[in-house]
């Protein structure tokens, strides 16, 4: 089955806990990206890659960072989270920026 | 720089009443991509359709349809006869062939009630 896989789903630590939420998918897309979703404020853009080591900034990069070693993976990485990073967390991947989306169930991130 | 508004943060429809949903976005680029992904309650994301800007052509799936108008640059969707499986947030999104990011616009969260 097609799908994007990510762990945990549901997460409270506590602030400067560095964390990893993990993101893969079985597809073989190029193109994979991470969200957050806030209320009012929709889906932002944190990160996307468009292949293997290569990675850039969305719209609201600060304070997190990703790595894209494998073609299937694509992890974000809190390093000091903060409770402004308290979220709704999503993974997605496609063909590409202009394919549609899979997206991935969402993690629930509480920084204390 | 690229945007996408969705100006209805939340509509409220009795069943079988038909409902349209605004997008109207913004960008410099001649080739872009439109897409609408909608978001039930248990929270998942789920791709509905994507445009591309040399494709005006209105697009009718069942009871959903969509219009995009570049005159007004505005890709509008319409669920006509709406049921309770419609409640649900609704995103626009916009990408561009020059740059690889996907904007979002802030949802609309549609209730329709029986």
């Amino acid at each position: 089955e097609a799908q994007v896989t990510q762990n945990p789903r549901y997460l409270i630590t506590v602030t400067g806990k560095k964390l990893t939420v993990t993101c893969s998918q079985n597809m073989n897309h190029e193109y994979m990206s991470w969200y957050r979703q806030d209320p009012g404020l929709g889906l932002r853009q944190i990160y996307y890659s468009m292949n293997v080591e290569v990675t850039d900034k969305g719209d609201v990069p600060e304070g997190y960072k990703v790595s894209r070693k494998e073609k299937r993976n694509f992890p974000l990485i809190l390093e000091s989270p903060s409770p402004n990073q308290t979220s709704l967390y999503f993974c997605a991947s496609g063909q590409g920026a202009n394919q549609p989306q899979h997206f991935g169930d969402g993690t629930r991130l509480s920084i204390l | 720089a690229q945007k996408v508004t969705q100006a209805q943060t939340e509509i409220s429809v009795v069943e079988k009443e038909d409902v349209t949903l605004d997008c109207v976005y913004e960008t410099r680029d001649t080739t872009y991509y439109l897409f609408w992904y909608k978001q039930p309650p248990s929270g998942e994301l789920v791709f509905l359709i994507r445009r591309n800007s040399f494709d005006e052509q209105n697009e009718i799936s069942g009871r959903y349809s969509w219009n995009f108008q570049k005159s007004t640059s505005s890709f509008n969707f319409t669920i006509t006869a709406s049921q309770v499986v419609d409640s649900a947030v609704y995103f626009c999104a916009l990408s561009s062939y020059n740059t690889d990011k996907l904007i979002f616009g802030t949802g609309t969260r549609l209730q329709v009630f029986p």
